[in-house]
């Protein structure tokens, strides 16, 4: 099967600091990875698109400064949430288009980032 | 700019009964893929089912299977013999068919639905 994890599951850092999640397909290359962000009983909500080699493209509203995207490999897409503050707190999760599937996106098990 | 909308926030069904939970969608485009999502309460999401929508046979699996009515913009989710274990969110979501430079679109997803199993 397509497994993609996520590191670290959750974190805790102060309000300022900058935190960076790790994203990455085991088995497989993934062509395009997303970032969605998911409050409490909320649905998710699409952060980012990331394409290996190439600049990421962020949804509107998203603050492309504050929260830096890097897709270096086919298989490993980094997200750094820059100088976090109480209300980035959220989980954060990862999917990973398989290259050459037409079809579903594969999920990583997500992030909780708590910001104190 | 498609949309995806979940009109049922939580739905109950008792243990091995038959609950069909809602979804409705808007699109101009005629090429396009529809999928519920699981997310128990680990947070995994879990692909349930999927539709392509350029074929008209409801996809099934196992105890899970789809109404979808295109005409209508409908994608209603249908969970036979109800487990303990199906209890989770729900998510319906569209995905466009089309391809951006060779990659894949994104996934717009519903509210989702927030579903009880009693034993």
């Amino acid at each position: 099967g397509a497994v993609v994890s996520q590191h670290p599951s959750w974190v805790i850092c102060k309000s300022g600091t900058s935190v960076k999640i790790e994203c990455r397909s085991l088995d497989f290359q993934a062509t395009t990875m997303f970032w969605y962000r998911q409050f409490p009983k909320q649905s998710l909500m699409l952060m980012a698109t990331s394409n290996e080699g190439s600049k990421a493209t962020y949804e509107q509203g998203v603050e492309k400064d504050k929260f830096l995207i890097n897709h270096a490999s086919l298989t490993l897409s980094t997200l750094t949430v820059t100088s976090a503050h109480p209300e980035d707190s959220s989980f954060y999760i990862c999917s990973a288009h398989k290259a050459g599937s037409p079809y579903e996106q594969y999920f990583g098990p997500g992030t909780r980032l708590t910001v104190t | 700019a498609q949309t995806v909308t979940q009109s049922q926030p939580e739905m109950s069904v008792q243990e091995a009964e038959t609950v069909t939970l809602s979804c409705t969608y808007d699109t101009s485009e005629s090429d396009y893929y529809l999928f519920w999502y699981k997310q128990p309460p680990s947070r995994q999401m879990i692909l349930v089912i999927r539709q392509e929508a350029y074929k008209q046979q409801n996809a099934t699996e196992n105890r899970f299977s789809v109404n979808f009515q295109k005409a209508a913009k409908s994608f209603s989710l249908k969970i036979s013999d109800s487990q303990l274990g199906d209890a989770a969110m729900y998510f319906c979501a569209y995905r466009s068919a089309l391809t951006h430079g060779g990659s894949q679109g994104n996934l717009i997803f519903g509210k989702g639905t927030k579903l009880s199993v009693k034993p």
